[in-house]
């Protein structure tokens, strides 16, 4: 399967633990885009690289939240001190950003849950 | 900013009939892209269809199609014969075609039931 994977697929932790999400790109895309999803809502925004460098950030991402994507390759998000109210489906998507496009194909998700 | 409203969020059909997914959208720029996206149950979201602002023809995938109304700030989206593999949550999404993130604005989804 050559499309964009997430791993872990679901992440239970205690509120305060750290939790670190990796996403693997489609290995040809030059950008990934991490979202948020909230249940009962469409996926929000939080940051995106172009190649290894991280171009925007939202305002959603706390400074709790750090992203990376070492090498342009893949990339992971770490939440430090967990909340509840980081509880969510966490989305990597990854395109070409180029003379095309740039579609949007979209990873599985980690779904979060702080108890 | 763009904002995105989906003011169904649920939908249920027979199987083979046809259904139709409302969206609004709010800009200020004159060209854009939107597009519908599926999300199965599980499953990773995929792209059903888009519209690029500039075109005035409605844009058709097989069985979906949409109608785009730009002055009114619309853009539903028709799915015909429906089928069980429909049914998934369905997002209305907008993004500016500029310089910059490029990222979607998603509205709220709708849950799309097929019923047999």
């Amino acid at each position: 399967d050559t499309g964009v994977s997430q791993d872990p697929r679901h992440k239970i932790t205690k509120r305060g633990q750290n939790v670190t999400f990796r996403c693997d790109p489609i290995s040809e895309h030059n950008r990934l885009y991490w979202y948020r999803q909230t249940l009962g809502q469409g996926p929000e925004f939080l940051t995106y690289f172009q190649n290894e460098a991280q171009l925007e950030k939202s305002r959603l991402l706390s400074d709790r939240f750090s992203a990376e994507r070492p090498k342009g390759s893949f990339s992971t998000l770490e939440i430090q001190r967990t909340e509840q109210g980081d509880s969510a489906m966490y989305l990597c998507a990854s395109s070409f950003y180029g003379t095309g496009f740039n579609e949007q194909f979209f990873g599985p998700g980690t779904r979060l849950t702080v108890l | 900013a763009q904002t995105v409203t989906q003011s169904q969020p649920e939908m249920s059909v027979q199987e083979a009939e046809t259904v139709t997914l409302s969206c609004t959208y709010d800009t200020s720029e004159s060209d854009y892209y939107l597009f519908w996206y599926k999300q199965p149950p599980s499953r990773q979201m995929i792209l059903v269809i888009r519209q690029e602002a500039y075109k005035q023809q409605n844009a058709t995938e097989n069985r979906f199609s949409v109608n785009f109304q730009k002055a009114a700030k619309s853009f539903s989206l028709k799915i015909s014969d429906s089928q069980l593999g429909d049914a998934a949550m369905y997002f209305c999404a907008y993004r500016s075609p500029f310089q910059g993130a490029q990222k979607l604005v998603f509205g709220q989804g709708t849950r799309l039931t097929i019923n047999p």
